[in-house]
């Protein structure tokens, strides 16, 4: 059974930086691209980030809003996928869901779409002063 | 961008009755890259279609997926009280992915 559990979700000012994990198991991690998605309060869903598989390359793709800001990356000896947000901004706010990419999908250095098969239970960050 | 339009942004039956939710893309996007989400309250979501028309894995037969071109949608033939949810159609035909603003399903 696919599992993805996120964490690192916490309160933070302004200008403040923090770093996600999911901890993923039940599948080959390193055989796939991997997501972040996030929902403020009470919105809809927005796609923060990608990162492709072993095959792929390890390409990395950001959504516009945090570009230059976010960094995703991947460890697959433990396999975990890690967030690092930084320079956050009051509409960073919401909860954050790791997800993994499913059939249909395909991610590499050059080019990364798809759809998300499985979600984490999400966590929540809240940036305030 | 493709901008991804869901209606109506509410709909409200009863038990049994057929649901009808429907995403319009602003481009193209063929027949394949069109995915569906069902998120109940307090939950993530769940991916429920993709490829506009493929059941995921252990979603019931009363969600079916249909399509091309700019019109999509998303049929419960059946609906069932734990249907009551938010609907979310998703294009990833050309980048990870833009979503629809959903639509609320009630269950009167």
């Amino acid at each position: 059974e696919v599992q993805l559990l996120e964490s690192g979700g916490d309160l933070v000012q302004p200008g403040g930086s923090l770093r996600l994990a999911c901890a993923a198991s039940g599948f080959t991690f390193s055989d796939y691209g991997m997501n972040w998605v996030r929902q403020a309060p009470g919105k809809g869903l927005e796609w923060v980030s990608s990162i492709s598989g072993i095959a792929g390359g390890g390409g990395t793709y950001y959504a516009d809003s945090v570009k230059g800001r976010f960094t995703i990356s991947r460890d697959n000896s433990d396999n975990t996928l890690h967030l690092q947000m930084n320079s956050l901004r009051a509409e960073d706010s919401a909860v954050y869901y790791c997800a993994k990419f499913g059939f249909g999908s395909n991610c590499n250095s050059a080019i990364c779409y798809g759809n998300f098969d499985h979600w984490g239970q999400g966590t929540l960050v809240t940036v305030s002063s | 961008e493709n901008v991804l339009t869901q209606s109506p942004g509410t709909l409200s039956l009863s038990p049994g009755e057929r649901a009808t939710l429907s995403c319009r893309t602003s481009q193209s996007i063929g027949s394949s890259s069109l995915a569906w989400y069902q998120q109940r309250p307090g939950q993530s979501p769940r991916l429920l279609i993709w490829g506009a028309s493929r059941r995921a894995t252990g979603i019931p037969d009363r969600f079916s997926g249909s399509g091309s071109g700019t019109d999509f949608t998303l049929t419960i033939s059946r609906l069932e009280p734990e249907d009551l949810a938010v609907y979310y159609c998703q294009h990833y035909g050309s980048s990870p992915g833009t979503f629809g603003q959903g639509t609320k399903v009630e269950i009167k």
